[in-house]
């Protein structure tokens, strides 16, 4: 089965520091990897995903997210934060064969930014 | 926006009763997934229809329940609703066509059971 882990529950930086948010995921075939952010009040909004080819995708706001398969890893990054960066995050994972929509998320991350 | 609504926007409802909720998808895609989300909690697998037949399910009981119509909107039924039903359930459609797909989330719906 299918599982992922966001170490980080609640996670509070100042304006302009740097972000990495890790993921951890555990599923054993080809994968499609996601980060979601949901800001207070609004839809989940899709980040950046990782289907195939380079490891290092960007995103969205300035995020990107590194893919290494060995360490089953995921972890989202922003070189520096904004205010407009609070929300909560999360990723997720699903595996890439035909049909199979099902999302796997993680517990998601609670980001606040500090003025 | 992405395209996907959902209705209505929040609800309250007893216990023991029985809810539907509604999603429509975003055009051209032939696969709504549904999802739970508890408060302090990522969103929870429920299950997916894809062309109007069920094809995946999540860890839930059988009272829950969907429809998937021909248009690919959906509805998402909850019977003998229980307190911990209480969440924000989420709709996502898609376009499942050769594996790498992403999914568009409506707002969601937020049930409270008293």
């Amino acid at each position: 089965a299918q599982s992922v882990s966001q170490h980080n529950h609640h996670v509070i930086l100042s304006e302009a520091a740097s972000l990495e948010l890790g993921c951890n995921y555990s599923y054993g075939g080809t994968v499609n990897l996601f980060w979601y952010v949901q800001y207070p009040g609004q839809h989940l909004q899709l980040l950046l995903k990782y289907f195939s080819g380079d490891p290092l995708v960007k995103g969205i706001k300035g995020f990107e997210a590194e893919f290494i398969k060995s360490k089953f890893s995921f972890n989202l990054r922003k070189p520096s934060v904004q205010w407009s960066d609070t929300a909560e995050y999360f990723c997720a994972v699903k595996n890439s064969n035909f049909g199979n929509e099902k999302l796997t998320f993680g517990t998601g991350t609670r980001l606040t930014i500090i003025p | 926006e992405t395209g996907v609504t959902q209705s209505p926007t929040h609800l309250i409802k007893t216990r023991g009763q029985q809810v539907t909720l509604r999603c429509s998808s975003q055009s051209g895609h032939n696969t709504v997934s549904w999802y739970q989300q508890a408060l302090g909690q990522g969103p929870q697998f429920i299950f997916q229809y894809y062309r109007e037949e069920e094809n995946g399910r999540g860890n839930f009981p059988p009272r829950f329940s969907g429809l998937q119509f021909p248009n690919y909107s959906s509805e998402l039924n909850v019977n003998a609703l229980e307190l911990d039903d209480s969440a924000l359930y989420l709709c996502a459609s898609s376009l499942a066509q050769g594996g790498n797909t992403e999914a568009f989330f409506g707002q969601g719906t937020r049930l409270t059971v008293v």
